[in-house]
């Protein structure tokens, strides 16, 4: 699996827009790029997943340049209640059972 | 519930002590997943199951970790003669069918502690 690169934390305030990059340079021609949101004392949770150019739905949006070495997940008017763990993950979709999480990044949100 | 369901929530067990935790996917899921998911960590895999036939269990971390789900449904993990190395929380998820791009869904995990 390739390996991801995230920030550890980031934080924000309530409002505004949050966008983590995640660099994946080792990327496979079949790999997606998913991203997961981890509550407290939760199991993370599938936000939005992507194989280029850019994904939206109503979490989040994400956004993969054309070499697709990096991908930035953007949350839109944050408040209090997103403060998580968001985690990025590149794979294969016959593999991706079995997700590899890595450390991810902790978003805290501030009113 | 609609969720998958984890059983129990927490369990603090004695150094040497067996401990079962249990699994309720979501019902009709065909896939089932453990990971295990140390403090300020992210989850790592430890074994799939596809129906009742479990297809990967390379990361299962000792042959003390036996997991199985006889019926295709409800799954135990279990973890004999526990070492303080084992305290983490185990987490469960459940998929419709072979994994292939399906959302995969997790459960709130069981906390272990072992003292």
């Amino acid at each position: 699996l390739a390996k991801t690169t995230q920030p550890i934390s980031m934080d924000s305030y309530e409002g505004q827009e949050v966008n983590i990059t995640c660099s994946h340079n080792n990327i496979a021609t079949n790999d997606y790029i998913t991203w997961y949101q981890q509550f407290p004392s939760q199991g993370p949770r599938f936000i939005i997943q992507g194989y280029k150019t850019k994904v939206t739905n109503e979490v989040a949006s994400l956004f993969i340049p054309a070499d697709r070495k990096s991908s930035t997940l953007s949350l839109p008017r944050v408040s209090l209640s997103d403060t998580a763990v968001y985690y990025c993950l590149v794979g294969a979709r016959s593999n991706d059972y079995k997700l590899s999480f890595g450390a991810g990044t902790t978003v805290t949100v501030r009113a | 519930g609609a969720g998958v369901s984890q059983s129990p929530r927490y369990k603090v067990a004695k150094r040497g002590q067996d401990v079962a935790l249990r699994c309720d996917p979501i019902s009709g899921h065909v896939s089932l997943f453990w990971y295990q998911q140390a403090l300020g960590q992210g989850p790592e895999f430890l074994t799939y199951f596809q129906n009742e036939a479990q297809l990967d269990k390379s990361g299962l971390p000792s042959d003390r970790f036996f997991a199985e789900r006889p019926e295709g449904s409800v799954s135990t993990l279990k973890i004999q003669r526990t070492q303080q190395e084992d305290s983490a929380v185990y987490l469960c998820a459940s998929s419709l069918r072979d994994s292939r791009g399906d959302t995969i869904y997790f459960g709130e995990g069981s906390w272990l502690t072992v003292v």
